[in-house]
């Protein structure tokens, strides 16, 4: 149980190209996903928060015009980098949770390379 | 303000060896849970285990082993005869029991396991 699927796994484009990245909790409904950014050999540091139906809640620093974030149902969230860039190049990697005191489950990751 | 520090950046083993990884938090809450996630070479965080601060007991689970220690703020991991497989970025992180959706991640330690 507690199955994250993300998609796609790995992404090269050109610089300037939008990007969208899925995030499914396949067998469980997610009251919360959360969007993380982990640059090589670095820890992961949390983006954004989306609550299924309301506007996702942005950590300090990240643009949230770069970084769109809509979390449709409560078994799927949407990150799009728009117009993306070298410095935008990282992994991306979200995690599902149903609230109270259970542990987020994570996604496989997607690895973003703008070139 | 609250903290979680992995001081071991890299662990070099050979297989059979068991491997202590450390991970040393901080925190003013009284109630909080901590956690240690494997990331294997493929990226997706595995969830290992999540400890309140309540429950100081130490846990087995086949070859891992935790150990809690409050006194020292210490939530130590250790795999005994390690395998190639073991081979991954390990992290602690740690969230307050009232608000989990919060999790703090330690900058990870990576292990390689040799045969």
């Amino acid at each position: 149980g507690a199955v994250v699927s993300q998609h796609p796994s790995r992404v090269i484009c050109k610089s300037g190209t939008s990007v969208k990245i899925e995030c499914r909790s396949l067998d469980f409904q997610a009251t919360t996903m959360f969007w993380y950014r982990q640059f090589p050999k670095q820890s992961l540091m949390l983006m954004a928060t989306s609550n299924e139906g309301s506007k996702a809640t942005y950590e300090q620093g990240v643009e949230k015009d770069k970084f769109l974030i809509n979390h449709a149902s409560l078994t799927l969230s949407t990150l799009t980098v728009t117009s993306a860039h070298p410095e935008d190049s990282s992994f991306y990697i979200c995690s599902a949770w149903t609230g109270g005191n259970q542990p987020q489950h994570f996604g496989d990751g997607t690895r973003l390379s703008i070139l | 303000a609250q903290k979680v520090t992995q001081a071991q950046t890299e662990i070099s083993v050979v297989e059979k060896e068991d491997v202590t990884l450390d991970c040393v938090y901080e925190t003013r809450d009284t109630t909080y849970y901590l956690f240690w996630y494997k990331q294997p070479p493929s990226g997706e965080l595995v969830f290992l285990i999540r400890r309140n601060s309540f429950d100081e007991q130490n846990e087995i689970s086949g070859r891992y082993s935790w150990n809690f220690q409050k006194s020292t703020s210490s939530f130590n991991f250790t795999i005994t005869a390690s395998q190639v497989v073991d081979s991954a970025v390990y992290f602690c992180a740690l969230s307050p029991v009232n608000n989990t959706d919060k999790l703090i991640f330690g900058t990870g330690t990576r292990l390689q396991v040799f045969p």
